[in-house]
């Protein structure tokens, strides 16, 4: 298996939800990763993961809550959003400190209304 | 945090020409990787080139990296309408922390 799997794909939520992000991989990786992308600008560096520990958050508002169940999970809790939180949200994942290339899921489309 | 910047952002080109993209970058790397995405979906690891390296091949992908310049480049050779595509170039600057640049958009036309 050579995926990073994210579902949902897309998803719509109001101001006062409470939802969630997953991401998974069976890659063996020990790093994984969130970042934020709006349109027509690079992907942001939000979260980063190793070894199941929370090694850097990119100073990101409490709102977003990262958490990594095991090693091939990753989620993303997300609690009282703005409409500018509005993004793609990408997981990524690789081999930690060996400077590998990253293999990235397909992204949730995240619309706050 | 410090990120690579390409240029040109944007690129449109006949079927069968080749493309190229700069990525200039601001301090000492480990490596530097090329994205390509679709669409804005995810992005796919195109390929990375390390520091002690000056060139590399993949298909019909060739990367150059000059450490004096700091500078990368992207060629494409004889484009297909599918390699239209956003390309991200990112520095890895040994701190787990992967920096994207601006990022160019091709469109190839058939």
């Amino acid at each position: 298996d050579t995926e990073v799997t994210q579902t949902p794909k897309h998803l719509v939520m109001g101001m006062t939800n409470k939802k969630s992000l997953k991401c998974e991989q069976h890659m063996g990786h020990r790093a994984m990763y969130w970042y934020k992308q709006k349109a027509k600008k690079p992907p942001e560096l939000m979260f980063v993961y190793s070894y199941e520990k929370l090694s850097i958050n990119e100073s990101v508002p409490s709102r977003f809550s990262p958490e990594c169940p095991n090693s091939s999970l990753l989620n993303l809790h997300l609690h009282a959003l703005q409409p500018e939180d509005s993004a793609l949200y990408l997981c990524a994942s690789s081999l930690w400190d060996r400077g590998d290339g990253y293999t990235f899921g397909s992204g949730t489309r995240l619309t706050v209304v | 945090s410090q990120q690579g910047e390409e240029d040109p952002q944007a690129l449109s080109i006949q079927e069968g020409e080749n493309a190229t993209m700069n990525c200039s970058y601001k301090t000492s790397i480990n490596n530097l990787q090329w994205y390509r995405q679709n669409s804005g979906r995810g992005l796919v690891h195109l390929i990375l080139i390390r520091s002690n390296e000056r060139e590399k091949h993949s298909g019909r992908l060739r990367v150059t990296l000059d450490t004096s310049k700091k500078s990368s480049s992207l060629l494409i050779t004889a484009s297909r309408a599918a390699d239209t595509a956003s390309y991200f170039c990112a520095t890895d600057y040994g701190n787990n922390r992967l920096a994207f640049g601006k990022g160019n958009q091709v469109v190839v036309i058939p």
